[in-house]
Parts: C-alpha cells; sequence; structure tokens
C-alpha cells in the first residue's frame, strides 16, 4: 500500500527567506507526483504536476522536484512572501491506480 | 478556476439520517473524485467515477454510496449518518485519472450529531 509522508507537519519561516518542503512515498511505481496548496476553509488548488519522466516542474517563484528511485519530491519557494502561508499538501497515482494518495501536509506560515 | 461546486456547503444532520452531497461540474471531465479530510488523516478515497454509471470504491467506502447518472454531477450518500462521518468533504475532478491534473471543489462541512 502506498504511504505518503511529510516532514515536518508545520513549518515557520521570516519572509523573504527560500524555503523547501519534503515529500516522500514507500511505493516508487508512480505515474506522476502533484503538489497542492490548501487556505484554511478552502480547497486544494493545484501547483505543480510531475510526470514520472521528468525530474522537475517550475512555476514561477515555485519549484518541485521528483527522485523517483529514492521516493522523494521537495517543493522549492524562493523568496517566500506572507500570502505563501498555507498547508502544502503532495500526492501520488500510482500506475494501474486511477487514485491519487496524499501525504497530510505541511502548514507553513511565513512571518512578516 | 476549474467550475466545480459542491452542495450543500454546510449541513448538520442526526445520526441515522440519510445524506446526499452534491457534486456539479461544467468542465465535462471524465473522472469525478469523492474525498474526506480529517485532522491526522489526510484526504482520504471515498469513492470515485470514470465514467457516467462507471464507479468504484476507494479507501474508506463503507457507509457511503455514489451515484452517476449525467457527465456532470456525482452524487454521495450516506445511508445512515453515523457520528464518525463528520468530516470535510470534497468532490475533484480529472480529465484523464493517470495523468491529469486534479482540480477540487471549495468543499461541504458535515457535522453528524
Amino acid at each position: 500500500k502506498q504511504e505518503v509522508t511529510q516532514i515536518p507537519a508545520a513549518l515557520s519561516v521570516p519572509e523573504g527567506e527560500n524555503l523547501v518542503l519534503n515529500c516522500s512515498f514507500t511505493d516508487s511505481a508512480i505515474y506522476n507526483l502533484q503538489w497542492f496548496r490548501q487556505d484554511p476553509g478552502k480547497g486544494l488548488t493545484s501547483l505543480l504536476l510531475i510526470q514520472s519522466s521528468q525530474r522537475e516542474q517550475t512555476s514561477g517563484r515555485l519549484n518541485a522536484s521528483l527522485d523517483k528511485s529514492s521516493g522523494r519530491s521537495t517543493l522549492y519557494i524562493a523568496a517566500s512572501q506572507p500570502g505563501d502561508s498555507a498547508t502544502y499538501l503532495c500526492a501520488v497515482t500510482a500506475f494501474g491506480n486511477e487514485k491519487l494518495t496524499f501525504g497530510t501536509g505541511t502548514r507553513l506560515t511565513i512571518i512578516p | 478556476d476549474a467550475g466545480i461546486t459542491q452542495s450543500p456547503r454546510h449541513k448538520v444532520t442526526e445520526t441515522g439520517t440519510p445524506v446526499t452531497l452534491r457534486c456539479h461540474q461544467t468542465e465535462n471531465h471524465r473522472y469525478m473524485y469523492w474525498y474526506r479530510q480529517d485532522p491526522g488523516h489526510g484526504l482520504r478515497l471515498i469513492h470515485y467515477s470514470y465514467g457516467v454509471k462507471d464507479t468504484d470504491k476507494g479507501e474508506v467506502s463503507d457507509g457511503y454510496s455514489v451515484s452517476r447518472s449525467k457527465t456532470e454531477d456525482f452524487l454521495l450518500t450516506l445511508e445512515s449518518a453515523t457520528s464518525s462521518q463528520t468530516s470535510v468533504y470534497f468532490c475533484a475532478i480529472s480529465e484523464s485519472g493517470l495523468g491529469g491534473t486534479a482540480y477540487f471543489g471549495p468543499g461541504t462541512r458535515l457535522t453528524v450529531t
């Protein structure tokens, strides 16, 4: 059974710093990995999707990397802003399985 | 933003009553999903659909049923609500179950008293 872990569960950093969020998964036979953002009381917003054949994806100040062999992904946020404060979740889709398996998320707080 | 709505957005109901949640999409996406989100558990898949009248179970399907009679609508029914089903329920859609980005609705907060 695929398990997805995100550590730490919560992170606080001063505004302007670069930061890295971590995601690990137990079964490397994945089709893709997605990073989402969730604001309090809201639904999830897709940030980046990395196919299994890719090593990274970039969108603005966000960069996500994928290392399938080690079962790890990182989300890099450059020049953090207070508006980046949210919970970030990663999710994987396994081969032959049309479902997302989610981690429990990292709650990020950017301190002005 | 993807066109996904959920209704109701909030509901309080009593133990033992049936409850139906509705997800409506305007994107004509093939795949639709129901998740529940609980502290400490993250999002867990309840049921999903890969086409009209084609549905399958997720990891926490006991006590829930679904129906999809039209591409745009996916209904989740709690047959006899229990307090353990108090949760936030999210609907999601995807054009491709394997390759595509998943888009989520705003959620329904359900409280079973």
